[in-house]
Formats: C-alpha cells, structure tokens, sequence
C-alpha cells in the first residue's frame, strides 16, 4: 500500500507570494492534517479535514487556509507569505477524524522564504 | 507553554547503552503515540497506548502510559546506531486539538 505522498518536497517563495502545497493521503484514508514544523515550536497543528470538511483548525493566522477534495487528496495555501513561514509543512494522513486514528506522516515539503 | 514536555531535550550515548525518555503532561489524554523522525523525513509512527498503566514491548522499545494517562515513556534497550533521531510524543486532550510534545533528539555513537 503506497504511503502518504507530498508535493512539491522543496520550494522556495519570496515574500509577499503565495504557495499551493498537496498531499495525497493513503488510499482508503479520509482525514488528512497539515502541521508546521519548525526548529523554534517544533510540530503545531494547522488543521484537519475529513470527508471534505474541516473538522479542526489550529492557532494559525487566516492566511493559511486549506481544502479536501472528494478523492481525499488535500491542498494548503498560504497567501502572502512572510519569512516566518519558512519550515517543514508535514501532512498526516489518518482512517479516522481526530484523536481516533493513528496518524501516517508524508516526507513534508521545505518551504523557504527569502 | 507546552502542553506535553519531553525530557531530557538532547541525549547522546554509546551504542549498547540503555536510555529512557519521558513524555509529562497537566492534562489527561485518552491515548499518546510515539514517533521517530529522522532528518529531512516525516515522522513515522512507533505506538500507541491507550490504556492507563499499559506497557507495550516493541522488541528493543518499551512504552509505558501512566496510570493517570498524563505521562509516558520510552525505553529502550541495547540503543543501535539505528535508533538514532527525534523523539516525539503526540496527543490529543480530551475536547482539544492534537498536539506534539517538543522532542527528544537521540544520537547514538558508535
């Protein structure tokens, strides 16, 4: 069974811009979460969505948004990007919403912002 | 503040050596996973314990929750090269978002 794949695995913004991240969950898995993860907080939560929906949102500026597609493929956006967003966005990939299900980490894509 | 600490922060020791690091908390969780993280990789899922008191054994790895389920731990025995990474507890509180503990950076020396 293939794992959770991410895409693109390393990009580079400058500030202002906007990026589209992906992540294709394991087949059969409909909760996908996003994280940040950075040398100064380490892993925070950026939210979840399951069937489509999103089901929890973590203590991140409206600027960083995200959305799930029928076939559970999930994308997060961040709009006008600033240095502080450069770091690794892991996503997790989940059979159940929330704390029920164990969570399958992709390789995460390094974002830098110059 | 973190809602999950984990201690010690940095650990370096020699291979053949046991070690255990700890994972406490304020707040009760209704289950606590353990990962390994190595550089430029996700995290990859080692455990989950559910039940206060409970002890699980992975070969050389052994979690154990608390009987009041707002702690951890993670020993291992007999460390391998191969042990070497981040160590992370993760939970979610009871009404709460899932959260990560800080992490236990592991070097194990040849």
């Amino acid at each position: 069974k293939a794992g959770v794949t991410q895409t693109p695995r390393y990009l580079i913004k400058t500030r202002g811009q906007q990026v589209t991240l992906s992540c294709s969950p394991i087949s059969g898995h409909r909760s996908v979460s996003w994280y940040q993860q950075t040398p100064g907080q380490g892993l925070q939560f950026l939210f979840e969505y399951f069937s489509e929906t999103q089901r929890n949102k973590g203590n991140f500026p409206g600027r960083f948004s995200g959305r799930q597609f029928s076939n559970s493929r999930s994308e997060m956006n961040v709009s006008t990007l600033e240095l502080g967003d450069s770091a690794l966005y892991l996503c997790a990939s989940s059979l159940f919403s929330g704390a029920e299900g164990e969570q399958y980490f992709g390789p995460g894509t390094r974002l830098t912002v110059t | 503040t973190q809602l999950l600490e984990q201690s010690p922060q940095f650990l370096s020791i020699q291979e053949g050596e046991n070690l255990t690091v700890y994972c406490n908390s304020s707040s009760v969780f209704s289950s606590l996973q353990w990962y390994r993280q190595e550089p430029g990789e996700g995290p990859v899922l080692l455990v989950t314990v559910v039940t206060g008191g409970e002890v699980k054994k992975l070969k050389r790895l052994t979690f154990q929750f608390g009987d009041a389920r707002k702690d951890s731990s993670l020993h291992i025995t007999a460390a391998q090269t191969g042990d070497t990474g981040l160590y992370l507890c993760a939970g979610s509180p009871y009404g709460q978002n899932f959260v990560f503990g800080p992490g236990t950076r592991l070097s194990v020396l040849p």
